[in-house]
């Protein structure tokens, strides 16, 4: 199947820094990108949709200020966590998805700890 | 998307077949049936899709009732490396770039 690499793998920052988080579709086209955060013990929460050349589109409670969303290119998609605190200490994990794709292709996740 | 029910947990001995059933008895017609895991700290790995005929891959096989309001995902010889969290979604099908929502899934155990 496609593969999704995200980096880095894990990172860890101090409260009031920013992060960039890489995500990449290395063997396929990638029209839509998804970003999804998940707490310890809970399930994948989608935070926003990046359609490539256009803005990212946010869920409900997610502030696109603090989480800035960029699809440059068919195969980059980057999640900058600005301002982090603690509390945004989480895995984050991008999917991929191609024109007409059949499935979504998953990253390995982001681990971050903001201290 | 529909909602669909799975168990919390399951536990499966080494070899055998994993059983892992899912209701959504809400599933519109154009709806489709999704099955992902994620093994622990890792990002989802897709397993297997289906609308309403039985599917099988290398990985698994996809067995959807006639009406459709439930399924299972069959792992026919588990094996340690299987234990994950397996989640089962419904959402409309192939070419629609929409997103996935996950559920609660249900967490296999395989044991030796």
């Amino acid at each position: 199947g496609a593969v999704v690499s995200q980096h880095p793998s894990w990172v860890i920052c101090k409260s009031g820094t920013s992060v960039k988080i890489e995500c990449r579709s290395l063997d396929f086209q990638a029209t839509t990108m998804f970003w999804y955060r998940q707490f310890p013990k809970q399930s994948l929460m989608l935070m926003a949709t990046s359609n490539e050349g256009s803005k990212a589109t946010y869920e409900q409670g997610v502030e696109k200020d603090k989480f800035l969303i960029n699809h440059a290119s068919l195969t980059l998609s980057t999640l900058t966590v600005t301002s982090a605190h603690p509390e945004d200490s989480s895995f984050y994990i991008c999917s991929a998805s191609g024109q007409g794709a059949q499935e979504q292709y998953f990253g390995p996740g982001t681990r971050l700890t903001v201290t | 998307d529909a909602k669909t029910t799975q168990p919390t947990s399951m536990d499966c001995a080494e070899g055998r077949a994993a059983n892992l059933p899912c209701n959504h008895s809400t599933i519109s017609g154009n709806e489709y049936v999704y099955w992902y895991r994620q093994i622990h700290s890792q990002g989802p790995q897709y397993i297997i899709h289906g609308l309403k005929n039985n599917e099988t891959n290398e990985m698994a096989s996809l067995i959807i009732t006639e009406d459709r309001k439930s399924s299972t995902l069959i792992l026919p010889h588990a094996t340690l490396r299987d234990t994950a969290v397996y989640y089962c979604i419904v959402r409309v099908g192939p070419g629609s770039a929409r997103q996935l929502t996950f559920g609660s899934g249900t967490q296999l155990t395989v044991l030796p």
